[in-house]
């Protein structure tokens, strides 16, 4: 059974600081892992795709590392802004794009 | 670029009534999932069409789930009878293909049942 965990699962600091998230899988035969943000009410928004192949993606103040060996994935967020503040959700596909959902860090940047 | 729509975004029924959601995807999109999320947990698959098509169903409870997308672009769940495990928000989402690529959300119909 894939199961993917997310450590912490709520993280408050205050505005500025350099974060990381983790996410951790049991199955290290992944097709894909993405990383999602979830606002209160809404649907889930992409930020970074990484294929198996790949170590690392990069979108703005965004990083996300990839270590398949390890079952292991962070997501590095520089200087933190209080609109980052959300839910962070780890999703790892295993085939045909089935993803499997960690339960989320719950993220507060305090202005 | 329209993203992908869903509806109603909030329903509230008692124990052992139906009811039905509706999905449309982003234009040109094939592949089309229903996760259900429960308070405090990620999503969970139900669901997942290619095209008309469903490649799985493996987390969906047939006894009461049931979803169809009969020409290829709009999809509805249906529940019935509705459980009080069943409150929860269900996602729709798309992708262009099937092929480890980025899916795209709807806002999600957030379900309680009394």
């Amino acid at each position: 059974k894939q199961e993917v965990t997310q450590i912490p699962a709520a993280l408050s600091v205050p505005e500025g600081e350099n974060l990381v998230l983790n996410c951790s899988f049991t199955d290290s035969a992944i097709y894909n892992l993405q990383w999602f943000r979830q606002d209160p009410g809404k649907g889930l928004t992409s930020l970074l795709l990484i294929q198996s192949s790949q170590r690392e993606q990069t979108s703005g103040r965004l990083n996300a590392s990839l270590d398949k060996s390890s079952g292991r994935s962070t997501l590095y967020i520089a200087a933190s802004q209080p609109g980052d503040s959300a839910t962070y959700l780890c999703a790892v596909a295993y085939n045909f794009n089935k993803f499997y959902f960690g339960s989320g860090t719950k993220l507060n940047v305090k202005p | 670029e329209a993203g992908v729509a869903q509806s109603p975004r909030y329903k509230i029924i008692e124990k052992r009534q139906s009811v039905a959601f509706w999905c449309n995807p982003i234009s040109g999109h094939a592949t089309l999932y229903w996760y259900q999320q429960i308070l405090g947990q990620g999503p969970k698959l139900l669901i997942q069409f290619q095209n008309n098509g469903v490649v799985d169903d493996s987390q969906l409870p047939k006894d009461r789930f049931s979803a169809e997308r009969l020409k290829g672009v709009d999809s509805t769940l249906k529940i019935q009878p509705a459980k009080l495990e069943d409150s929860a928000v269900y996602l729709c989402a798309s992708s262009l293909g099937q092929n480890q690529e980025t899916q795209y959300f709807g806002p999600g119909t957030r379900l309680l049942v009394l």
